[in-house]
């Protein structure tokens, strides 16, 4: 069964550094999307992206965030300078189409910025 | 921007008995409702895509009811099973209009089986 893979399963970073997370989301689906869980709370939509643009973003997802579809199966959020408060779960979605589809999510890479 | 609430937070069940739990939203601008099942060191897994007012979806033992005027989503689990051990969340996108619309969660109900 075809699934969403993340890489990596962890990240220990220093603040101020740039780190790049990575997701192939499944072969046919045409959205995308990156939510963040910090410990013990909600989890929360960072963005979306659709037709090689982004379609969305939360008010988290501010100039230090990115993302990137660089080929045809990969996607990546960017952090240009990490804070303290970035450390969290991130995760990867696809969806085929609209809110209407159920979203596939990845195992997560957990950031931890020190 | 849209507010899911869920209830309870957390709950034990005895093997064999069943159980339900909440979830609330907005009545206003209703897109769909999302449940998700998400168990420790995984994924969180689709479970149910809801739209309509008075949808019923069934998957197994799991079913899922929707009531949209009033803003409210019933999860039921019949029969309940260790392996129902997970956390279950509900989500509805932010905004309405078909596009890549992210999902705004809930906190989750943390169910416990108890064999």
């Amino acid at each position: 069964e075809p699934e969403v893979t993340q890489t990596p399963s962890h990240q220990v970073t220093q603040m101020g550094q740039e780190v790049i997370l990575r997701c192939v989301p499944i072969s046919n689906h045409l959205y995308f999307y990156w939510y963040r869980q910090i410990l013990g709370q909600k989890v929360e939509f960072l963005v979306s992206f659709y037709n090689n643009e982004i379609s969305e973003k939360s008010e988290i997802f501010d100039d230090q965030f990115s993302v990137e579809r660089p080929d045809g199966s990969n996607f990546t959020l960017k952090i240009r300078s990490t804070k303290l408060e970035d450390s969290a779960m991130y995760f990867c979605a696809s969806s085929a189409s609209s809110s209407y589809n159920e979203q596939f999510f990845g195992p997560g890479t957990r950031l931890t910025v020190l | 921007i849209l507010n899911v609430e869920q209830s309870p937070q957390s709950l034990h069940v005895q093997e064999g008995d069943s159980t339900n739990f909440t979830c609330s939203f907005p009545s206003s601008n209703f897109y769909a409702l999302h449940w998700y099942r998400w168990e420790t060191a995984k994924s969180p897994e689709a479970l149910f895509v809801m739209t309509l007012n008075g949808d019923e979806k069934k998957k197994g033992r799991i079913s899922a009811t929707l009531n949209t005027k009033e803003g409210y989503s019933y999860l039921y689990i019949k029969g309940s099973q260790p392996e129902d051990s997970a956390t279950y969340l509900c989500a509805s996108p932010l905004y309405s209009g078909g596009g890549a619309d992210g999902l705004t969660f809930g906190k989750g109900t943390h169910l416990i089986i108890q064999p």
